[in-house]
């Protein structure tokens, strides 16, 4: 079953500009946790936030975490053609920290 | 140090078939995850190895699926009388351990595909 949803399905922005992806859950969760997959390449783990935490930053990334609206939003600043890849939250929820339920994901694309 | 790796990086068989999936998850780590992932989704939960034992196995699909890791290392994953529906990447992930949501890091994946 899905439990977290990004928001948008895509996004096409120039080199420089920031992107903004957001993700949806249903349930409480114990953790979120932003991935990178880049075209016939593996998941790279970016940040992981906990329920008790409200941002964290990462270089150029920038997550908040809103429990109240069961949302997240990933934000990545000046970007680069090397950013385009499609961008998975996951939830841990439940009894389990450890189970990861990943939404559909984003497909950025950033224009040289 | 070196990532999660998985081998064979794709392998093709035949429907019926037997096959066999290996992951080799970060020294140290001692949990170990299937994913698996169909094209235009995220990758779903499969298993969950502490150690030795599967903690959680809820995601496997059916009986045809399973996955031991003996020596609380490496991991295999193996699919019986493969389906052309069993057709996907599966993806190996480790961490520090299971509790305490750490990170989870995951390997390049295994294509598979079923003929």
């Amino acid at each position: 079953s899905q439990q977290g949803e990004e928001d948008p399905q895509a996004l096409s922005i120039q080199e420089g500009e920031n992107a903004t992806m957001n993700c949806s859950y249903k349930t409480s969760i114990n953790n979120l946790q932003w991935y990178r997959q880049n075209s016939g390449r593996g998941l790279v783990h970016l940040i992981l936030i906990r329920s008790n935490e409200r941002e964290k930053h990462s270089g150029r990334l920038r997550v908040t975490l809103d429990t109240s609206k069961k949302s997240s939003s990933l934000l990545i600043t000046a970007s680069r053609a090397a950013d385009t890849a499609s961008y998975f939250c996951a939830t841990a929820s439940g009894g389990s920290n450890y189970k990861l339920t990943f939404g559909k994901g984003t497909l950025l694309t950033v224009n040289p | 140090g070196a990532g999660v790796s998985q081998t064979p990086s794709n392998k093709v068989t035949e429907k019926g078939k037997y096959v066999e999936l290996r992951c080799d998850p970060i020294s140290g780590h001692t949990a170990l995850y299937w994913y698996r992932q169909s094209l235009g989704q995220g990758p779903e939960f499969l298993i969950y190895f502490q150690g030795t034992g599967a903690a959680d196995d809820s995601g496997l699909p059916n009986d045809r699926f399973f996955a031991v890791r003996p020596e609380g290392s490496v991991s295999t994953l193996k699919i019986q009388r493969t389906e052309r529906g069993d057709s996907a990447v599966y993806l190996c992930a480790s961490s520090l351990t299971g509790t305490g949501g750490y990170e989870q890091y995951f390997g390049p994946g295994t294509r598979l595909t079923v003929t």
